[in-house]
C-alpha cells in the first residue's frame, strides 16, 4: 500500500519563503507530483520529480530524495494568490496517483 | 483547447437513490481517472479507465461503478447512495500511461454531490 504525509496547515507572510514537506511510503515508485488547488477549483499541476534532486520552475521548486521517501515544495516570494491547498501525490506500482490530504497554505499580508 | 469538462456541477439526491456523473476528457487523452474528495479529506482514488477498459479501482464498495465510452468520455455511477457519499467528485484525464514518466493528470472542476 501507500502512505503519504504532509502538514495540514501552514501560514506565511507575503514575500517570504515557505517549504511544504511530504513523506511517503510506497510499493514501487514512478514519480512524485505536486498540485495546487484553490478553494472550489480543480487541482492544477505544479511539478514532477522522478530522480533525486531539485527541480526549479520560476518561484516554485520541488525536491526529491527517494532513499528517504521525502519531498518538499519550496515557494519563494510568496504572493496572496498562493493561498491554496498543496497536494503531494505519488505514482507507485499501481500507476494511478495516490494523493496526500493536502497542506492548506495561508499567505498573510 | 477545451479542458476536462464534468456535469452536472451540483447534484442533490436522497439516501438510497442513484447518481450518475459525467466526464469529457481533453481531446486526445485516452485515460480517465475518478477521485472522491470529501470535505477536509484528500483525493481518494476511485477508478481508472483507459481505452474503454477498467484498469484499476480504489478501495470503494461495488456500488461505485463506471464506464468509458468509445469517444473516451466516462461516467461514474453511485448506487444506493449513503450520506457519506456527499463529496466533490473529480475527473482527470491524461495521455495513455507509460509505466514511468511525467504523465500529468488534468482535472475537471468536479461535480459536487450532496446526499440528504
Amino acid at each position: 500500500g501507500q502512505n503519504i504525509d504532509q502538514p495540514t496547515e501552514m501560514t506565511a507572510t507575503e514575500g517570504a519563503i515557505v517549504q511544504i514537506n511530504c513523506t511517503y511510503q510506497t510499493s514501487g515508485f514512478n514519480g512524485l507530483f505536486w498540485y495546487q488547488q484553490h478553494a472550489g477549483e480543480a487541482p492544477t499541476f505544479l511539478s514532477y520529480n522522478v530522480l533525486d534532486g531539485l527541480e526549479e520552475k520560476g518561484r516554485f521548486s520541488s525536491f526529491l530524495s527517494r532513499s528517504k521517501g521525502y519531498s518538499y515544495l519550496l515557494l519563494k516570494e510568496l504572493q496572496m494568490k498562493d493561498s491554496a491547498s498543496y497536494l503531494c501525490a505519488v505514482k507507485g506500482s499501481a500507476r494511478q496517483l495516490t494523493f496526500g490530504s493536502g497542506t492548506q497554505l495561508t499567505v498573510l499580508p | 483547447e477545451a479542458g476536462v469538462t464534468q456535469s452536472p456541477t451540483h447534484l442533490i439526491k436522497t439516501r438510497g437513490q442513484q447518481a450518475t456523473l459525467r466526464c469529457s476528457p481533453i481531446s486526445g487523452h485516452t485515460s480517465v481517472y475518478w477521485y472522491q474528495q470529501a470535505l477536509g479529506l484528500g483525493l481518494q482514488f476511485l477508478l481508472w479507465y483507459d481505452e474503454g477498459e477498467e484498469r484499476n479501482r480504489g478501495n470503494f464498495p461495488p456500488r461505485f461503478s463506471g464506464r468509458q465510452f468509445p469517444n473516451y468520455s466516462s461516467e461514474l455511477n453511485v448506487n444506493a447512495l449513503e450520506l457519506e457519499d456527499s463529496a466533490l467528485y473529480l475527473c482527470a484525464s491524461s495521455l495513455a500511461d507509460p509505466i514511468s514518466g511525467a504523465n500529468v493528470l488534468t482535472f475537471g472542476a468536479g461535480s459536487r454531490l450532496t446526499v440528504l
